[in-house]
């Protein structure tokens, strides 16, 4: 079946340093993927989102590389601080749904 | 703009019985999808509902049932409640669901069956 999923559970950096999250699809078809932020007891909140047909796209302290053709896409955080400590999974969408990935826990260490 | 609200925010319900959920979507989106997130298992997707009607489906028992009004507000219902049914409950509304439609999430229904 189809699976999206992210290459590590948790990940700590310190504060200032940059982020880089990992996330894997199984799905060539898969034509846009979002990145979203989710802290503990809220729902999740979309960051940044990218096109199959863009290799990278940039945000406020925020960047998503896609490869398609390893299938893989990375969000990377510039200057990371406190306030990014947080879940973070990526979304990939094959024709009309989303499958997600089962997220990476970040912790930024002061 | 208002974003997705979801109501309650917390439940508790005991085994066997229902509950309702409710999502009112972000104004003028009229895409709405449920997912169930569980430590273990991550975002699950339950349906997605466009136009009052259910375009899509995930892998859930019958148990698990939803609907949409003519204002785009959705319920989802799970009837027979049971112990692994304790989840947060996510609705993401998008103006269609169309192939390049940003989803946007609500904060969630904390459901726990006891």
């Amino acid at each position: 079946g189809e699976s999206v999923g992210l290459h590590l559970p948790t990940l700590s950096v310190q504060e200032g340093d940059n982020s880089i999250i990992n996330c894997a699809y199984s799905n060539s078809a898969s034509d846009y993927f979002i990145w979203y932020k989710q802290e503990s007891g809220k729902g999740p909140q979309f960051i940044i989102d990218i096109r199959s047909n863009m290799d990278k796209r940039q945000g406020q302290r925020v960047t998503v590389l896609l490869n398609k053709t390893v299938k893989h896409l990375s969000l990377q955080i510039a200057a990371t601080q406190p306030g990014d400590s947080a879940v973070y999974f990526c979304a990939g969408k094959t024709g009309n749904q989303f499958y997600f990935g089962t997220g990476t826990s970040l912790t930024v260490i002061p | 703009k208002a974003g997705v609200t979801q109501t309650p925010r917390y439940l508790i319900k005991t085994r066997g019985q229902q509950v309702t959920l409710s999502c009112s979507p972000i104004s003028g989106h009229r895409s709405v999808s449920w997912y169930q997130q569980t430590p273990g298992q991550g975002l699950q997707f339950l349906f997605e509902y466009f136009s009052e009607t259910q375009r899509n489906k995930g892998n859930f028992p019958g148990r698990f049932s939803g609907r949409q009004f003519s204002n785009s507000r959705s319920e989802m219902n799970v009837s027979t409640l049971e112990l692994g049914d304790s989840a947060l409950y996510l609705c993401a509304s998008s103006f269609t669901g169309a192939r390049t439609d940003t989803q946007y999430f609500g904060p969630g229904t904390r459901l726990t069956v006891l």
